[in-house]
């Protein structure tokens, strides 16, 4: 079964700390993966996909196929950073099927 | 670019009421998504249409929710009756699916269902 799992409900960290948000998948076969970001009162929004292997507000994502895991990093935490951050695949022989995770809160403190 | 709209922004009904919610994607999207969110939970797929054509809708429960899209274009959600469980945001998305396997989604703002 396709499934996207972010074990984290929240996760706080202080300003400068490092960064990381953990995923893992189940998908058989070869899903695109992608880290979407809620921002307070905005909508749900692109934050980077792993097929464009760019840093976006320095986050990067690597997708790691042994391990099925897509995990979201960043070195230096900003209190802007404090957002809703979800995990989601898209797969499903050209339907563009998106399943998302539950989500992790990030709240970086002063 | 106009972003997806959806409308209401918030609706309140009672239990057995029937309610409809209103998503109008990006010009040119053929991908037309809705998602159910919720609280404390990731946006579940409901429906998702290939221009005015159903591709998945086997998360939608049927003996009450209803989707259409006319022309290809502009999407109607309705739950009819509404059950206190439906309680929840209603997230239409849109994707220029055909044009990359990698097309992200672009939300609007939700409907948000208080169902009493």
């Amino acid at each position: 079964a396709q499934r996207v799992t972010q074990p984290e409900k929240l996760l706080s960290v202080f300003k400068g700390a490092p960064v990381e948000l953990k995923c893992n998948y189940s998908y058989s076969g070869s899903p695109e993966l992608f880290w979407y970001v809620q921002y307070s009162r905005q909508r749900l929004q692109l934050l980077l996909r792993h097929i464009s292997r760019e840093s976006i507000k320095g986050f990067t994502a690597d997708l790691n196929k042994g391990e099925t895991s897509f995990h979201l990093k960043k070195p230096f935490a900003q209190e802007e950073d404090s957002a809703m951050y979800y995990c989601a695949l898209s797969g499903g022989s050209g339907t563009y099927k998106y399943i998302f995770g539950t989500g992790t809160r990030l709240k970086v403190l002063a | 670019e106009a972003g997806v709209a959806q409308s209401p922004r918030y609706k309140i009904i009672e239990k057995r009421q029937s309610v409809a919610f209103w998503c109008n994607p990006i010009s040119g999207h053929a991908t037309l998504y809705w998602y159910q969110q919720i609280l404390g939970q990731g946006p579940k797929l409901l429906i998702q249409f290939q221009n005015n054509g159903v591709v998945d809708d086997s998360q939608l429960p049927k003996d009450r929710f209803s989707a259409e899209r006319l022309k290809g274009v502009d999407s109607t959600l309705k739950i009819q009756p509404a059950k206190l469980e439906d309680s929840a945001v209603y997230l239409c998305a849109s994707s220029d699916a055909g044009a990359s396997y990698n097309s992200p989604l672009h939300f609007g703002n939700g409907t948000r269902l208080t169902v009493t």
